[in-house]
């Protein structure tokens, strides 16, 4: 079956510091894997996403990385400041063309 | 461009009742996808709208049924509400060709279920 599995639920970092969220996915034919950022009481944006024909791609602090063969993605965050306080999820196509999500990485910056 | 937008932002209903929820997207998209979103469980997937035509289904029950207009506005539908269904709803939009998978989300709407 479809399934995207995200981890860890909850992380928190020192401001500064660098912020790993990692998802696994089950469907061989998943081509398209976006990352969204949800702010408390906001809609979740879509911040970078990655195809797969490529195996990283990176804008400014944030970077995504993919391993298709292991069927794994990341999301790295860098020099984490207190604006990225927020829960990401990470999602994935399916055969089908259908979105899949992980069920989210809340992120404390701590001061 | 004007974003997704989605009405009401706010229900409160009472068991048994239906609900219609609106969303209207991005001047050009022509799918739209609704998700359920609750605590713990993450944005699950509802449904997709492409051209006035369901392209695509979760794992929901008959209750929840969506449709969409030919300005690609769309409508989910919740009958005979159960507790159960308290969650924010939202809806996104796509281009929706072949490949086209980029979705914005709109603000969403709590639907409370009493």
């Amino acid at each position: 079956g479809e399934n995207v599995e995200q981890h860890p639920s909850t992380l928190s970092v020192q401001e500064g510091d660098s912020a790993v969220i990692k998802c696994t996915y089950s469907d061989s034919a998943s081509n398209y894997f976006p990352w969204y950022k949800q702010e408390l009481g906001k809609r979740p944006q879509l911040i970078i996403d990655i195809r797969s024909n490529v195996g990283e791609k990176k804008d400014q602090r944030i970077a995504v990385t993919l391993n298709k063969t292991a069927k794994h993605f990341s999301l790295h965050i860098t020099e984490t400041q207190p604006e990225d306080s927020a829960v990401y999820f990470c999602a994935a196509s399916n055969r089908d063309d259908k979105i899949i999500f992980g069920k989210g990485t809340r992120l404390h910056i701590l001061p | 461009k004007a974003g997704v937008t989605q009405t009401p932002r706010y229900l409160i209903k009472t068991r048994g009742q239906q609900v219609t929820l609106s969303c209207s997207p991005i001047s050009g998209h022509r799918s739209v996808s609704w998700y359920q979103q609750t605590p713990g469980q993450g944005l699950q997937f509802l449904f997709e709208y492409f051209s006035e035509t369901q392209r695509n289904k979760g794992n929901f029950p008959g209750r929840f049924s969506g449709r969409q207009f030919s300005n690609s506005r769309s409508e989910m539908n919740v009958s005979t509400l159960e507790l159960g269904d308290s969650a924010l709803y939202l809806c996104a939009s796509s281009l929706g060709g072949r490949g086209q998978y980029e979705q914005y989300f709109g603000p969403g709407t709590r639907l409370t279920v009493t």
